[in-house]
């Protein structure tokens, strides 16, 4: 069965500096996507970037990017500059793409905190 | 504007009691899911529905039941037999079970005492 792993229950970073989440992901499977979820005081999850697994290019929005390492299951979420608006739990998630497969499975999240 | 809304944004109930969630979108997506959230834990899968009057138990669907009558609604009930009701509950949506992308409403907390 599938699992996603993040080990780190919380990360503090100082403003405007570079912070790292780590996620690490167990599957057989050679085709997936692999998602990092904000989810801010509001709770309202958002999505901050996906990567599919047939793709060897890392994907970046704005300030986050991602280290994908499809041979050692790793999926690591970097945050340049960060913001106070950063702050959040982060879950990582996982999905595959074929017929019948309708979930995503989640980590437990990491709490980051941004430091002014 | 497009999007899920959720209501209420907490509910409070007397053990025993059922209680329905409420969960409503306007994108027009086919799937529809609920998840529950419990401290130090991910999104746990509750149920989901791919199509009209169609639905799946996800992973913890004991204590629950769901209905699809409308495309636009996917409303969770929460039994007295759900040993454990107090949570976050998630909805989401996607334009299809099989696309990647799901989108999230802005959740309700449920405490039941």
């Amino acid at each position: 069965a599938q699992t996603v792993t993040q080990s780190q229950p919380e990360m503090s970073v100082q403003e405007a500096e570079t912070v790292t989440l780590s996620c690490t992901y167990d599957t057989s499977e050679s085709d997936y996507y692999l998602f990092w979820y904000k989810q801010p005081p509001s709770r309202q999850m958002i999505l901050v970037i996906r990567q599919e697994a047939y793709k060897q290019q890392n994907a970046t929005e704005n300030r986050f990017s991602v280290n994908f390492q499809k041979a050692a299951k790793s999926f690591s979420l970097k945050i340049s500059d960060s913001q106070l608006g950063d702050a959040a739990m982060y879950f990582c998630a996982y999905k595959m793409p074929t017929s019948g497969t309708y979930k995503y499975i989640f980590g437990t999240g990491t709490r980051l905190k941004v430091l002014a | 504007d497009g999007g899920i809304t959720q209501s209420p944004k907490y509910l409070f109930r007397k053990e025993g009691q059922n209680v329905t969630l409420s969960c409503e979108q306007n994108l027009n997506h086919d799937a529809m899911y609920w998840y529950r959230q419990d401290p130090g834990q991910g999104l746990r899968l509750i149920y989901y529905s791919q199509i009209v009057n169609d639905f799946q138990k996800g992973d913890i669907a004991e204590g629950y039941s769901v209905s699809r009558e409308k495309k636009e609604s996917f409303p969770l009930t929460v039994t007295s037999a759900q040993k454990n009701p107090t949570a976050f509950y998630l909805c989401a949506s996607s334009i299809s079970y099989r696309t990647y992308e799901q989108y999230f409403g802005p959740g309700t907390r449920l405490t039941v005492t």
